[in-house]
């Protein structure tokens, strides 16, 4: 079964560049789509198809796809940034499939 | 405004049964599919069941085929998560979420609703 594989934290000084990568096997061939989540809070999307934005997400977050890995990047990190986030995919043979998850830590 | 509100969760013995249910408004429900992603207590993101806008189609995840049906009611604006020989694996905050086309995005959750199987 497919897989996307995240790395559990990744951390950021505010306001510098943070990338989250999103590995898979080819996940250049497939949408990806991003979502931020806070403590006690239901996910939020950020990023769709590969780079989209939902209206209300500031431009500072972005995404990117091509060959085996896709990143979210999110420029001029600010303390209200920090959230766990989560790409997903769909798979013919998974359905929907989340990574592990990254938690952006600004330092 | 597009609102995503569950309920149905609670304690429940292994072996048990729920149903959690989802209160949908601000779009039209019947043109959308919707899916179960349920959250482990600490752990990451897990999808657990999809449905069609119409109903006719359902899909769901290995680890509770054959104990969980997913159901609608577009009458109601309304979508269902059935849950049978619930294990003690299966706690976890279970969120409902609209599709915004059948194999697409995610762009609206649920608050969630916390689901615990313990004696």
């Amino acid at each position: 079964s497919y897989v996307l594989t995240q790395p559990p934290s990744v951390s950021v000084a505010p306001g510098k560049t943070a990338r989250i990568t999103c590995g898979g096997n080819n996940i250049g061939r497939k949408s990806v789509h991003w979502y931020q989540q806070k403590p006690g809070q239901a996910p939020v999307l950020v990023i769709y198809y590969d780079s989209d934005r939902p209206s209300g997400i500031p431009e500072r977050f972005s995404g990117s796809n091509s060959g085996n890995t896709a990143t979210l990047t999110i420029s001029r990190v600010e303390a209200g940034d920090e959230a766990d986030y989560y790409c997903q995919v769909w798979d013919s043979n998974s359905d929907h499939l989340f990574g592990g998850g990254t938690k952006l830590t600004v330092l | 405004e597009v609102q995503l509100v569950e309920s149905g969760g609670g304690l429940v013995q292994p072996g048990g049964s729920l149903r959690l249910s989802c209160a949908a408004s601000g779009f039209t429900f019947s043109s959308y599919a919707m899916s179960w992603v349920r959250q482990a207590p600490g752990k990451g993101l897990e999808w657990v069941s999809g449905i069609s806008g119409s109903g006719y189609s359902t899909y769901y995840a290995d680890s509770v085929k054959g104990r969980f049906t997913i159901s609608r009611d577009n009458s109601k604006n309304t979508l269902y998560l059935q849950m049978n020989s619930l294990r003690a694996d299966d706690t976890a905050v279970f969120y409902c979420a609209k599709q915004n086309g059948d194999y697409s995005e995610f762009d609206y959750w649920g608050q969630g609703t916390l689901v615990t199987v313990s004696s």
